[in-house]
C-alpha cells in the first residue's frame, strides 16, 4: 500500500528466538498500530503509538514489545517467539482520527 | 473479550443479490464504526464508515445501517458482484482515540 511498507513479508523462525518486524511510513502520520490476524479472531490490537516514544499496550500485548524512535518507523519485537505467535501481522497508520486506517500488506510469521 | 460481534462467519450470494453482514457492540463509548474490505494477500482497506448521529450512510452500492438503541450496525451490499468477493470486517472505537476493535470477519463469496 502506498506510503506504508512492512518488512519482511514472510519469515520462518524457531521457537525461543527474538524477532523484529518493521513498519515504515512516508505519510508523517502520528498514529501507528500493530495488529495480528488469526482465523476466528479477526484483527486484534497488539500495541499502538501516538507519537515518537509514546506507545501503549493493546489487548494482546503479552510477549511483544514495540519501539518508535522516529515518526516513520514502528518496530514490533517478539522477545522469545512461541508457536502461538504464528500469525499474520499488520501495521496500520492514521491521522487525524476518524479518517480510517491505512494498512500495510502484512508480514506472515511462522514460528516452528 | 469480544467487544464487537460479527455475523455471519461466511456468506454466499448470487450475483445481483443483496449481501448483509451484521455487527453488535457492547461499549457505549464507541462512536465511530467503519467497515473494511480485505482481499487475499492484502491488508484491509477502508470501505465506508458511520458515526452515530446518522442512522444510515450510503456510498454507491454499499450502505451502513446503524441502530444506536440496539447497539447494532450492518453493511448492505446491493447488486453484489463477483469482484465483491472478499473478507469484510466491522470495527468500532471511540472517535477521539481511533483505537479500533475489529469483529471476527465475514468471508463473502459472490457467484455469477
Amino acid at each position: 500500500d502506498a506510503g506504508i511498507t512492512q518488512s519482511p513479508r514472510h519469515k520462518v523462525t524457531e521457537t525461543g528466538t527474538p524477532v523484529t518486524l518493521r513498519c515504515h511510513q512516508t505519510e508523517n502520520h502520528r498514529y501507528m498500530y500493530w495488529y495480528r490476524q488469526d482465523p476466528g479472531h479477526g484483527l486484534r490490537l497488539i500495541h499502538y503509538s501516538y507519537g515518537v516514544k509514546d506507545t501503549d499496550k493493546g489487548e494482546v500485548s503479552d510477549g511483544y514489545s514495540v519501539s518508535r524512535s522516529k515518526t516513520e518507523d514502528f518496530l514490533l519485537t517478539l522477545e522469545s517467539a512461541t508457536s502461538s505467535q504464528t500469525s499474520v501481522y499488520f501495521c496500520a497508520i492514521s491521522d487525524p482520527p476518524g479518517l480510517g486506517y491505512t494498512f500495510g500488506s502484512g508480514t506472515r510469521l511462522t514460528v516452528v | 473479550q469480544q467487544q464487537v460481534k460479527q455475523s455471519p462467519q461466511s456468506l454466499i450470494v448470487q450475483k445481483g443479490g443483496i449481501s448483509i453482514i451484521n455487527c453488535a457492540y457492547e461499549n457505549t463509548a464507541f462512536d465511530y464504526f467503519p467497515w473494511y474490505q480485505q482481499f487475499p494477500g492484502k491488508g484491509p482497506a477502508l470501505l465506508i464508515a458511520i458515526r452515530p448521529d446518522v442512522s444510515e450512510k450510503k456510498e454507491g452500492r454499499f450502505t451502513i445501517s446503524f441502530n444506536k438503541s440496539a447497539k447494532q450496525f450492518s453493511l448492505h451490499i446491493m447488486d453484489s458482484q463477483p469482484g465483491d468477493s472478499a473478507t469484510y470486517f466491522c470495527a468500532a472505537s471511540p472517535y477521539s482515540t481511533d483505537k479500533l476493535i475489529f469483529g471476527t470477519g465475514t468471508r463473502l463469496q459472490v457467484f455469477p
